[in-house]
């Protein structure tokens, strides 16, 4: 099975500071990661497709990055709305596997 | 617009079965293929089963292997999950979830809790 590993798990950040989230693949999988935001209560929403495709109606201030093994997603303005947690995923061969997750919270 | 409401979910004892189903609107069912995700209360995301299509092709997670079946009706728009052999560690809300090449839609999810 693929392991996929996120990072970090946790950070603190401000209004408008740039965040970056990293996944790194235990093996090649192209460019088949997914990224999702979940809030407190709700059912994730899919942000990223394809390690880099914004989803119909994604903010742009959301992008994806990487292939291979390493993958990232940055948030280029952290607004309130964008306080969640982000899991990664890969989808390049079943059992698809998730990251552990990047909780994201106001310094 | 796409919808995605999975019913069913219950307290069931450990050993117990269930069924969980997921009703699809505003698309094509059967031009896509259908996943069902987990989450444990407090905890991460947890693939579970995918079903292709034509139900030709299905996967499973290791740990539900044997005990699950994922299975669709294109005819009714709906993707189930039969669950058997619960255990309490299979106590989550569980996600139907729609997939194109890596593009997902989600569900609201259904509770299944496994206790005695």
């Amino acid at each position: 099975d693929i392991q996929v590993t996120q990072y970090p798990s946790s950070l603190s950040a401000s209004l408008g500071d740039r965040v970056t989230i990293t996944c790194r693949a235990s093996q090649n999988i192209n460019d088949n990661v997914a990224w999702f935001q979940q809030k407190p209560g709700k059912a994730p929403k899919s942000l990223i497709s394809a390690a880099s495709s914004l989803q119909s109606g994604v903010p742009s201030r959301f992008s994806g990055s990487g292939s291979g093994t390493d993958f990232t997603l940055t948030i280029s303005s952290l607004q309130p709305e964008d306080f969640a947690t982000y899991y990664c995923q890969q989808y390049n061969r079943p059992p698809l596997t998730f990251g552990g997750g990047t909780k994201v919270e106001i310094k | 617009e796409v919808q995605l409401v999975e019913s069913g979910g219950a307290v069931v004892q450990p050993g117990g079965s269930l069924r969980i189903s997921c009703a699809a609107s505003g698309f094509s069912f059967k031009d896509y293929a259908m996943h069902w995700v987990r989450q444990a209360p407090g905890k991460g995301l947890e693939w579970v089963s995918l079903i292709s299509r034509d139900s030709s092709i299905t996967y499973y997670k290791d740990s539900v292997k044997g005990r699950f079946t994922i299975s669709r009706d294109n005819s009714k728009d709906s993707l189930y999950l039969q669950m058997n052999s619960l255990r309490t560690e299979d106590t989550a809300f569980y996600y139907c979830l729609r997939e194109y090449y890596g593009q997902y839609h989600w569900g609201q999810g259904t509770l299944v809790t496994v206790s005695s």
